[in-house]
């Protein structure tokens, strides 16, 4: 089964709008952490923005937010004013257990390429 | 801020032969390294986990003697692609964990884009 789905290949969205890009997870263990990552065309993974299991309020990092839903094990990131750079694909991941465990890897959902038009 | 300088960039290469990838955190001591692979518009694939100074885990469907890893050291980890095909074509990148470096302990590459002609 997907532990990380994204079910939204493309996304578009005009500048200076807000966009949703919606993320699911699956998992049985109480401690863990959901990433974003934005990858331009270049290929580099930009870290957006975290969000531990236990956190009691949603992580905010300038434009971008992230909407946890805990009981739906919903992840979504929201990106308010949308600007032409934000143009890229989106990646949900997921690191099961607890923070100190080394030696556990992302795992990426599928993905979503965001398009900002003018 | 924590750093992983990954290269080549990009490389091409002929068919039949050997490349390396290498992976090295400059800031920080990575206790372990993950390789992914990703073909275009496509997830981030985890080829395999190595910890410095032992074996590297490989995922299922994972050839290790192809895609031989080496992790000799807390700053460096290199991946080989043996005998490379045109199938082996793809974007490599790796990933560096660390209990003290920034972005919540993953730090990733540059990435590689490997052609294999």
């Amino acid at each position: 089964a997907q532990k990380i789905t994204q079910t939204q290949p493309g996304m578009f969205v005009q500048e200076k709008e807000a966009v949703t890009l919606d993320c699911t997870y699956d998992t049985s263990d109480p401690s863990y952490g959901l990433f974003w990552y934005k990858q331009p065309s270049s290929g580099e993974m930009i870290f957006l923005i975290y969000q531990g299991s236990y956190d009691q309020q949603n992580a905010t990092e300038g434009r971008y937010s992230l909407n946890f839903q805990k009981a739906r094990k919903s992840a979504n990131l929201v990106i308010s004013a949308s600007q032409l750079g934000d143009s890229a694909m989106y990646f949900c991941a997921m690191r099961e257990g607890t923070p100190n465990q080394a030696g556990t890897a992302l795992i990426f959902g599928k993905g979503t390429t965001l398009s900002v038009s003018s | 801020g924590a750093v992983v300088s990954q290269h080549p960039s990009w490389v091409i290469c002929k068919s039949g032969t050997s490349v390396k990838i290498e992976c090295r955190s400059l800031d920080f001591q990575a206790t372990t390294m993950f390789w992914y692979r990703q073909f275009p518009k496509q997830s981030l694939m985890l080829m395999a986990t190595s910890n410095e100074g032992s074996k590297a885990t490989y995922e299922q469907g994972v050839e290790k003697d192809k895609f031989l890893i080496n992790h000799a050291s807390l700053t460096l980890s290199t991946l080989t692609v043996t005998s490379a095909h045109p199938e082996d074509s793809s974007f490599y990148i790796c990933s560096a964990r660390s209990r003290t470096g920034g972005n919540y302990g993953y730090t990733f590459g540059s990435g590689t884009r490997l052609t294999v002609v």
